[in-house]
């Protein structure tokens, strides 16, 4: 089980939004402003999208963006596009001896 | 260009011991923290430790503490995975990522090629 929640798949049409949740508590997501998420096509590495909630890596197109409230924190794709089809994953800094927590993944269909 | 290249696939027997590498360039080697995530097949990512190659400094997940040794050698630009006796449970890809800033924050942005471990008799 992993240690933050995410939904296992969501789908959207092309043009439309989406919303991938991820769930932990005050230990991780909710204390630190340290959650970031990671895009992982089949066959590859992941590639960091988002870093301290909300901030994008040069390169990363401005579709994606990031939020948090309270212990939940989100990746929102604005404009869906065919190679946005992908697992995503989020993680955390926590407070515990683990440096970093990832959840389980959230397979994006993008149909 | 940042760099993170990892050694090529391995097939191991149960308990054979394994080194894994991954080299670093493009950027200051020492001044990053290089950590390794494992990815079991079909499932999602776990941290298993962290080095900063500057001082040696070595962090580890609990669930991998005692069961594998993260180094490095500064002088190459490489850091290193390793076991001492593998079991079939190890099978999996494991990445090198390189850490974003100097404080730990478990934000990794860039990361290597994977190398795919296979243990079985």
């Amino acid at each position: 089980q992993s240690a933050l929640t995410q939904p296992a798949s969501v789908s959207g049409s092309p043009g439309q939004s989406i919303t991938i949740s991820c769930t932990g508590t005050s230990s991780d997501v909710g204390g630190y402003n340290y959650v970031s998420w990671y895009q992982q096509h089949p066959g590859k590495a992941p590639k960091l999208m988002i870093y301290d909630v909300s901030n994008r890596p040069s390169g990363v197109s401005n579709r994606f963006s990031g939020s948090k409230s309270g212990n939940t924190a989100s990746l929102t794709i604005s404009g869906l596009q065919a190679e946005d089809e992908a697992d995503y994953y989020c993680s955390s800094y926590t407070s515990s001896s683990t440096l970093a927590v990832f959840g389980g993944g959230t397979k994006l269909t993008v149909l | 260009e940042v760099q993170l290249v990892q050694s090529g696939a391995e097939v191991k027997k149960p308990g054979e011991s394994l080194k894994i590498s991954c080299k670093g360039s493009g950027y200051s080697f020492t001044s990053y923290w290089i950590g390794w995530v494992r990815q079991m097949p079909g499932k999602g990512l776990e941290w298993m430790g962290i080095i900063y190659p500057g001082d040696s400094d070595t962090r580890y997940s609990p669930s991998f503490q005692g069961q594998v040794t993260i180094s490095a050698d500064k002088s190459i630009s490489t850091a290193y995975l390793q076991w001492s006796s593998l079991k079939a449970s190890d099978t999996a890809m494991y990445y090198c990522v390189r850490h974003r800033r100097d404080i730990l924050t478990g934000s990794f942005d860039y990361w290597g090629q994977g190398t795919l471990v296979t243990v079985s008799s």
